[in-house]
């Protein structure tokens, strides 16, 4: 059971636009610490996709973005492509843990 | 450009060790905490350990807490995972990540990630 809440799956048609919710408490997501988003496309090493709830690294597409409302952050992906098919994380800070740490179970994007 | 290239895994006994290195390039090794991730079978990721950027702090899972240990040696830009007392459920793909800063706080994520190494517990 993942400290962070994500649904197991989505799924689009190319072009459509796509969210993935992560849900979290008032002692990570809740108490304002920043959500960060990673893409693992398939046999490969999750690769950083969104940092600081809303930022993204050189070189992501504007398609991505992040955004954070109470104890709730989102992953929108608008014009969705074939390879955007992937799985995606989204990971905080807890303040109520030891190790602080704590990632979403993870959700698949499969793009019809 | 950052690389971080983990060795180390393969196929060992339930209650055995085995060392996990990860060697970075292409960015001031030194200068940044660092952490390994893992993910088992089709799994999800799982946060494993963390090390300060001097190796003064570290922090584990509560699943590893006791078996594991995190080091580093900054002169060989190097980073290790000594997993001990090795069970079934620590098959996994192991993965370090390098952290954007030098302590673990509410701002830390993972901005590179190596390729992992797989280590596979089994009699």
């Amino acid at each position: 059971q993942s400290v962070l809440t994500q649904p197991p799956s989505v799924s689009g048609a190319p072009g459509q636009r796509v969210t993935i919710s992560c849900t979290g408490s008032s002692f990570n997501i809740g108490a304002g610490y920043d959500v960060h988003w990673y893409q693992q496309l398939p046999g490969t090493a999750p690769k950083l996709l969104i940092y600081g709830t809303r930022n993204r690294p050189s070189g992501v597409p504007d398609r991505f973005s992040g955004s954070k409302s109470g104890t709730s952050a989102s992953l929108a992906i608008t014009g969705l492509q074939s390879e955007d098919e992937a799985d995606y994380y989204c990971q905080s800070y807890d303040s109520s843990l030891s190790a602080h740490v704590v990632f979403g179970g993870g959700t698949k994007l499969t793009v019809l | 450009q950052v690389q971080l290239v983990e060795s180390g895994g393969g196929v060992v006994q339930p209650g055995r060790s085995l060392r996990l290195s990860c060697t970075a390039s292409g960015f001031t090794f030194s200068s940044h905490g660092m952490h390994w991730v893992r993910q088992a079978p089709g799994k999800g990721l799982e946060w494993v350990a963390f090390i300060s950027y001097d190796g003064g702090h570290k922090y584990f899972a509560d699943s590893v807490k006791g078996r594991f240990t995190i080091s580093r040696d900054n002169s060989k830009n190097t980073l290790y995972l000594q997993v001990n007392s090795l069970r079934a459920e620590d098959t996994a793909v192991y993965y370090c990540a390098k952290d954007t800063g030098r302590f673990l706080e509410w701002l830390s994520y993972f901005d590179y990630w190596g390729q992992g190494t797989l280590v596979t517990v089994s009699s």
